[in-house]
C-alpha cells in the first residue's frame, strides 16, 4: 500500500532563517506531488505541484520554493522566512495523469510558526 | 476555470439526526468531485468521489453524496450523525482536462455533532 510521510510535525523558526520541509511517498511510482498551505484551519492554497523529477510548477508568487530531487521526494524550502510564512503545510500525492479520477492523499502536515 | 463553494462555515447537528454539508461547483466540462475530512492537526482524508454514473455515491464511515448536475451541487449527507463525525469537511472539484490532476478545494465547513 501507498504511504506518505511528512516531517517535522511542528517547527518553530525565527524570522529570516532558512526552511526545509520534506515529503516522501512510498509504494507508488511517478506520482503527482503537491504542496499546500492551510491558514487558520480553513481552505487550502496550492503552492507547488510536480509531475516528475525536476519539474516544478508554482501556483502563487511567494517566498518559498520547491524541488523534486527524486521520484518520490518533494521538498519545500525558503532562504529567509517571513512572518507571513506561518501556517500548516500539507504535502499530497495522486496517481499520474491517466488515473486523474483518483483522489489526492495527504500527509499529516507540518505546523510552522515564525517568531 | 474551476471553482467550488461551501456556503456554510459551520453546521451543527444533534447526534442521531441526519446531516447535510453543502457544496456547489463550477467547471467547464463534466466534473470530478471529491469530499475530504480533516481532523485537528491532521491531513485531509478522502471520503468519497463522483466521477460518472449513479448520482448517489457512497463512501467511508456511512457518508454519501448526491451529484446534481442541473444545480451544480454535490452535497454530503449522512442519515445519522455521530459525535465522532465532528471535523472539518472539504469539497473539491477537478476538471478532467486540467494538467497534473489539480483540484480546487472549498474553504471548508466545520461540522459539530452534539450529544
Amino acid at each position: 500500500s501507498q504511504t506518505i510521510h511528512q516531517w517535522p510535525a511542528t517547527l518553530v523558526q525565527p524570522v529570516g532563517s532558512p526552511l526545509s520541509l520534506e515529503c516522501t511517498v512510498e509504494g507508488t511510482s511517478n506520482p503527482n506531488l503537491y504542496w499546500y498551505r492551510q491558514a487558520a484551519g480553513r481552505g487550502l492554497q496550492l503552492l507547488f505541484y510536480s509531475v516528475g523529477i525536476g519539474q516544478i510548477s508554482s501556483e502563487v508568487p511567494q517566498n518559498l520554493s520547491a524541488s523534486r530531487p527524486q521520484d518520490r521526494q518533494f521538498i519545500l524550502s525558503s532562504k529567509k522566512l517571513l512572518l507571513s510564512d506561518s501556517g500548516f503545510y500539507l504535502c499530497a500525492w495522486s496517481p499520474a495523469p491517466g488515473a486523474g479520477n483518483q483522489p489526492q492523499h495527504f500527509g499529516d502536515g507540518t505546523r510552522l510558526s515564525i517568531l | 476555470a474551476q471553482s467550488v463553494a461551501q456556503p456554510e462555515d459551520q453546521v451543527n447537528v444533534a447526534e442521531g439526526n441526519p446531516l447535510t454539508v453543502k457544496c456547489t461547483y463550477s467547471v467547464s466540462g463534466n466534473p470530478y468531485l471529491f469530499w475530504y475530512v480533516q481532523y485537528p492537526n491532521r491531513g485531509l482524508q478522502f471520503l468519497l468521489k463522483y466521477i460518472t454514473g449513479d448520482n448517489l455515491v457512497k463512501g467511508s464511515y456511512g457518508f454519501e453524496a448526491e451529484f446534481n448536475k442541473s444545480q451544480t451541487s454535490f452535497h454530503l449527507k449522512k442519515p445519522s450523525a455521530l459525535v465522532s463525525d465532528s471535523a472539518l469537511y472539504f469539497c473539491a472539484v477537478r476538471d478532467p482536462n486540467t494538467n497534473a490532476g489539480k483540484s480546487t478545494f472549498g474553504d471548508g465547513t466545520t461540522l459539530t455533532v452534539k450529544p
